[in-house]
């Protein structure tokens, strides 16, 4: 099983809508979990985090957290066609600050 | 805030050459560096993570002979790439935290390509 488990996608939207990405994690013991971007070409860059259970918005994209079913997601809403990109799932190892990413969602906003 | 930078952004040499590739944070005392290889269509790769002032651990089967770490200052990591093949053609990207905060924030990455 791998650590961190991504939808590979491509998801498909219309602008406007909302894209839902998920993502699972198979350490428990992980604490803090991150959604980056990453535009083709380019490294990543961090769109938001989250540590604690529950819905954190940031603008319009929300992060949800369930540690006991071990799933963390993100929602866009109001999708634009720059939100088209790679989104990619990082869950920290437990008892050290390093990053396992998931194999990362391609979404892309139809105009 | 939070400004990563890598130098060269780009690099093409020949088989057999040696590449130094440098990841400095420009805002913030980086504690921690991280070293990661992105091949096209696959997620990040951790090869190796430096913490200031002592030695580099590497994952599991990343050479540490062949890739050399240096984190020498809290704002100056550099990877050198020693005897590059093709294989070696990659995007390697690195990243920084600070101490007492989880997030690493990503420098734009080096394209190397090795004929």
């Amino acid at each position: 099983q791998k650590e961190v488990e991504q939808n590979s996608g491509p998801l498909s939207v219309p602008e406007g809508a909302i894209a839902s990405l998920n993502c699972t994690y198979s350490d428990r013991g992980s604490q803090s979990f991150f959604w980056y971007r990453q535009y083709s070409g380019k490294s990543p860059e961090l769109i938001m985090f989250i540590y604690s259970n529950g819905d954190k918005e940031d603008g319009r994209f929300t992060a949800q957290l369930n540690k006991a079913s071990q799933y963390v997601s993100l929602l866009i809403r109001d999708s634009q066609p720059s939100d088209s990109a790679t989104y990619l799932c990082a869950v920290n190892r437990s008892n050290d600050y390093k990053l396992s990413f998931g194999a990362g969602t391609t979404v892309t906003v139809r105009a | 805030g939070a400004v990563v930078s890598q130098h060269p952004s780009w690099v093409i040499c020949k088989s057999g050459t040696s590449v130094k590739i440098e990841c400095r944070s420009l805002d913030f005392q980086a504690t921690t560096m991280f070293w990661y290889r992105q091949f096209p269509k696959q997620s990040l790769m951790l090869m190796a993570t430096s913490n200031e002032g002592s030695k580099a651990t590497y994952e599991q089967g990343v050479e540490k002979d062949k890739f050399l770490i240096n984190h020498a200052s809290l704002t100056l990591s550099t990877l050198t790439v020693t005897s590059a093949h093709p294989e070696d053609s990659s995007f390697y990207i690195c990243s920084a935290r600070s101490s007492g905060r989880e997030t690493q924030y990503f420098g734009p990455g080096t394209r190397l390509l090795v004929l």
